[in-house]
């Protein structure tokens, strides 16, 4: 049981090029979550998948985007890479009504030059 | 939206003292508030959690209080450790179907030895 996994775990993009970042949970969660953490400001919602089937926008979802692949995956997409998301990216899953305790990856240290 | 308002940023303590973190929330629906511990380059990692129909939880030296009328709750960690220093965020949750997260922005505990 891996529980959530992330990758990669560390990139260097240059502005203009895109990437996606994978994760996967093995737990059989309903959703899952993407986070960026920036220094100061907590973890900030990116875009999020209730259930299979299904995404939206959290907080800062503008220039990325989601694909919820099925049960297990859910990817998240830079299209054009800007030096403002220069961040750590976080994947997280749960099982909503029942326990609402989230798990988290291990995190993506992306770099945009 | 929810806000969730977390003091203070930073904390240093000596080891053997205690520590108290606090956070305030502004949605009186929010029901659920879980802290989560994330060392250095590590996740977020649950430690305690309480609901909105309890007031107080403990877990050995740490424990967890709820004012639900002043929408604030704290974090108390008595007899610090080394260990117990890291980033602690408090999040404010609306609990059932889609778990609508809000995170504080983190609290830096550094434990003196």
């Amino acid at each position: 049981n891996a529980g959530v996994t992330q990758t990669p775990k560390f990139q260097v993009l240059k502005t203009g090029q895109s990437m996606t970042l994978q994760c996967a949970q093995d737990m059989n969660h309903n959703s899952m979550y993407w986070y960026r953490q920036d220094p100061g400001m907590g973890l900030r919602l990116i875009y999020y998948s209730a259930s299979e089937g299904t995404t939206d926008k959290g907080e800062v979802p503008n220039g990325y985007n989601v694909s919820r692949l099925n049960k297990r995956e859910f990817s998240l997409r830079l299209e054009s890479a800007a030096p403002s998301q220069t961040s750590v990216y976080f994947c997280a899953s749960s099982i909503p009504g029942k326990q609402e305790t989230q798990y988290f990856g291990p995190g993506t240290r992306l770099l945009v030059l | 939206g929810e806000n969730v308002e977390q003091h203070p940023s930073t904390l240093s303590v000596q080891e053997g003292d205690s520590a108290v973190i606090k956070c305030t929330y502004s949605d009186s629906a929010s029901n659920y508030f879980p802290w989560y511990k994330q060392e250095l380059g590590k996740r977020p990692q649950l430690i305690i959690d309480i609901r909105s129909n309890v007031g107080e939880k403990k877990d050995q030296r740490i424990a967890v209080t709820l004012n639900k009328t002043a929408k604030h709750f704290s974090l108390h960690i008595t007899e610090t450790q080394p260990e117990d220093s890291a980033v602690y965020f408090c999040a404010a949750i609306l609990s059932g179907g889609y778990q609508k997260v809000t995170f504080g922005t983190g609290t830096k505990l550094q434990v003196i030895p």
